[in-house]
């Protein structure tokens, strides 16, 4: 099975814009999870999205978005970007009963 | 929520020592404590993991260990190679909820 894909893999935004990241889970995983990892504060959770719906929310402001479609591909959005924003960004595909994640390799995002 | 603390934060043993990472978590909910492996570059690999029901769980040279009383589990990796040189982090999910400890960054000496 191909493993977790996420595109693209580094982006450079000014700080004001906005940026849509893209996730294609492992074949038949249904739930999908982003994660923020910073030097600073470690992996963060973001949000976890199970067949097209958030099921889960971590700390973040509403600029931060996400959502899931029917094939279970999901996108994450930050709007209004910041310089705090930089950090590379992870998603994690589950489909197992135990909640096992597999991440992808990850978007470095740097904010400008 | 969940709080997993791991330490210690950074680990220098010299090749072929082992070498020992614990983690504590709050949530006595909590039933899966997985592992990861990051290389730098690379997202976190799942290396191995325990569900509460074991106590102990080994593969070839990493093992797992349980505590459920005192909310505890830990990494150990013997016989360690410059290839285990990685940030490691624990994690603790009980309901849907996964949360990882800081990551200690392990240093492998040839």
């Amino acid at each position: 099975k191909a493993g977790v894909t996420q595109t693209p893999r580094y982006l450079i935004k000014t700080r004001g814009q906005q940026v849509t990241l893209s996730c294609s889970p492992i074949s038949g995983h249904r739930s999908v999870s982003w994660y923020q990892q910073t030097p600073g504060q470690g992996l963060q959770f973001l949000f976890e999205y199970f067949s097209e719906t958030q099921r889960n929310k971590g700390n973040f402001p509403g600029r931060f978005s996400g959502r899931q479609f029917s094939n279970s591909r999901s996108e994450m959005n930050v709007s209004t970007l910041e310089l705090g924003d930089s950090a590379l960004y992870l998603c994690a595909s589950s489909g197992g009963p135990y909640y096992e994640q597999y991440f992808g390799p990850g978007t470095r995002l740097t904010v400008t | 929520g969940e709080n997993v603390e791991q330490h210690p934060s950074t680990l220098s043993v010299q090749e072929g020592d082992s070498a020992v990472i614990k983690c504590t978590y709050s949530d006595s909910a909590s039933n899966y404590f997985p592992w990861y492996k990051q290389e730098l570059g690379k997202g976190p690999q799942l290396i191995i993991d325990i569900r509460s029901n074991v106590g102990e769980k080994k593969d070839q040279r990493i093992a797992v260990t349980l505590n459920k009383t005192a909310k505890h589990f830990s990494l150990h990796i013997t016989e360690t190679q410059p290839e285990d040189s990685a940030v490691y982090f624990c994690a603790a999910s009980g309901d849907n909820d996964m949360r990882f400890g800081a990551g200690t960054r392990l240093t492998v000496k040839p």
